[in-house]
């Protein structure tokens, strides 16, 4: 298996345009998380899914910002508006059941100028 | 309020030589946990894990302890090798069926040949 993909690798906008970030999980996964790592606050979870489904998006900062994943094979995370303070690196990552280790895409880093 | 700890930054081991990265954790309601590591520009790799109901787990040179009662745990590295050399995260999930998973800040780890 190819593991999580995401796309784009890099992603360079300007203040106020619509981002959208997007991932391929492993295939047969069950659960796919999206995460942010910036320097001030790590590794953060922003929302996951189960069967496509969102169960928890508790740590999406902003109503700016909204995931979907219309089938098991893809999922997508938008910002609208962005702001410089989005600019992070943006994982997505996948397991199989709730105990599953988490397998991560290779990340997106976003800038937001 | 940071659940997970990993209060050493930095650790630079000479090669060969038994590398020790700590974490501890806050909430009592963690009972599962996990390592990973991870290389620049790249996504976080799942290294290992243990459940609350073990002390140890081992994979090659790769051992966690689990110390419950001081909320704290270990991973061990031995003996050390350069390809080591990389950022290590503790990350530990709340009460069963709850998948979030909490990182830690992370442990940047320097083999020293």
């Amino acid at each position: 298996d190819a593991g999580v993909i995401q796309s784009p690798r890099h992603e360079v906008t300007e203040m106020g345009q619509e981002v959208t970030l997007r991932c391929k999980p492993i295939s047969g996964h069950d659960y796919l998380f999206w995460y942010r790592q910036t320097m001030m606050r790590g590794l953060e979870l922003l929302i996951y899914f189960n069967n496509n489904v969102p169960i928890d998006d508790s740590g999406m900062p902003e109503d700016r910002f909204s995931a979907k994943m219309p089938n098991a094979s893809f999922s997508t995370l938008k910002i609208q508006p962005s702001e410089p303070r989005d600019s992070a690196v943006y994982f997505c990552a996948s397991s199989l059941g709730w105990q599953g280790a988490n397998y991560f895409g290779q990340g997106t880093r976003l800038t937001v100028v | 309020d940071q659940q997970v700890k990993q209060n050493s930054p930095s650790l630079s081991v000479q090669e060969g030589r038994i590398s020790i990265l700590n974490c501890d954790y806050t909430n009592s309601m963690f009972d599962y946990f996990l390592w990973y590591k991870k290389y620049p520009a790249e996504g976080p790799t799942f290294l290992i894990s243990i459940s609350s109901i073990k002390d140890k787990n081992e994979d090659g040179r790769f051992t966690v302890f689990l110390n419950k009662s001081a909320k704290h745990l270990s991973l061990h590295i031995v003996p050390s090798q350069p390809g080591d050399s990389a950022v290590y995260f503790c990350a530990a999930h709340p009460n069963f069926g709850n998948e979030k998973l909490t990182f830690g800040t992370g442990t940047r780890l320097t083999i020293i040949p």
